[in-house]
């Protein structure tokens, strides 16, 4: 296991289109997070999985926005009716059981262009 | 609500500078502080990782120290090359059961031959 893979790298779509994008974390990390970055910013969360179970979302996660992680490995992210403010990088990252004491890792991302 | 801000937001320096960017956090109740790398339209790349209860950590040339009474951390990257341009990111986590990184805007650094 290599790290956390994050597919495609990049998307781009027209203006209303459906997206999803796909995480495969470390294989040990039972905790796996969706952060966007937008332009000239620091990454924001989004969500936030232990195993299975999706503990937490933020605000900035719009009901046009799902994310699963349906056998506690892989997650999906997807964005329904996409606008032009989706527009920007999304990152997964896993980190180990516990407190986040061993820190996150983070895939390469993928950068969503809506057009 | 916790906020991180990085100082400066670009800096741009010759070849075998010392160099230093700050970090600071309104919050001091923090878990760990962790700093990052991010090369233009990349993911993440963990550099180094304090723990709340540490002073300091060093990888190579790069060095970070943590005051978390004062809610600031530093970043020090010994004679910097090229290949250090990149974007530098600093995120905290809160001892609060959160397990949610908060990031700064990151510094911009232009290291030139």
């Amino acid at each position: 296991d290599t790290g956390v893979s994050q597919d495609p790298r990049h998307k781009i779509t027209k203006r209303g289109q459906n997206v999803t994008f796909r995480c495969d974390p470390i294989s040990e990390h039972n905790r796996l997070y969706w952060y966007r970055q937008t332009l000239g910013q620091g990454p924001e969360f989004l969500t936030y999985f232990q195993n299975e179970a999706q503990l937490e979302k933020s605000r900035l996660l719009s009901d046009r926005f799902s994310a699963e992680r349906p056998k506690g490995s892989f997650s999906t992210l997807e964005i329904q009716r996409t606008e032009q403010g989706d527009s920007a990088m999304y990152l997964c990252a896993s980190s180990p059981p516990g407190q986040g004491a061993d820190g996150y890792t983070f895939g390469s991302g993928t950068r969503l262009t809506v057009v | 609500k916790q906020e991180v801000t990085q100082i400066p937001a670009a800096l741009s320096v010759p070849e075998g500078e010392n160099l230093v960017l700050n970090c600071s956090f309104t919050d001091s109740a923090i878990y760990n502080l962790q700093w990052f790398r991010q090369d233009p339209g990349k993911g993440l790349t963990s550099l180094l990782l304090i723990q709340s209860s540490q002073r300091e950590q060093t990888s190579g040339r790069l060095n970070a120290s943590l005051d978390k009474s004062s809610g600031r951390s530093t970043l020090y990257i010994a004679a910097s090359q090229p290949g250090d341009s990149a974007t530098y990111l600093c995120a905290v986590l809160l001892n609060s059961g959160y397990s949610t990184l908060t990031f700064g805007k990151g510094t911009m650094l232009l290291v030139s031959p």
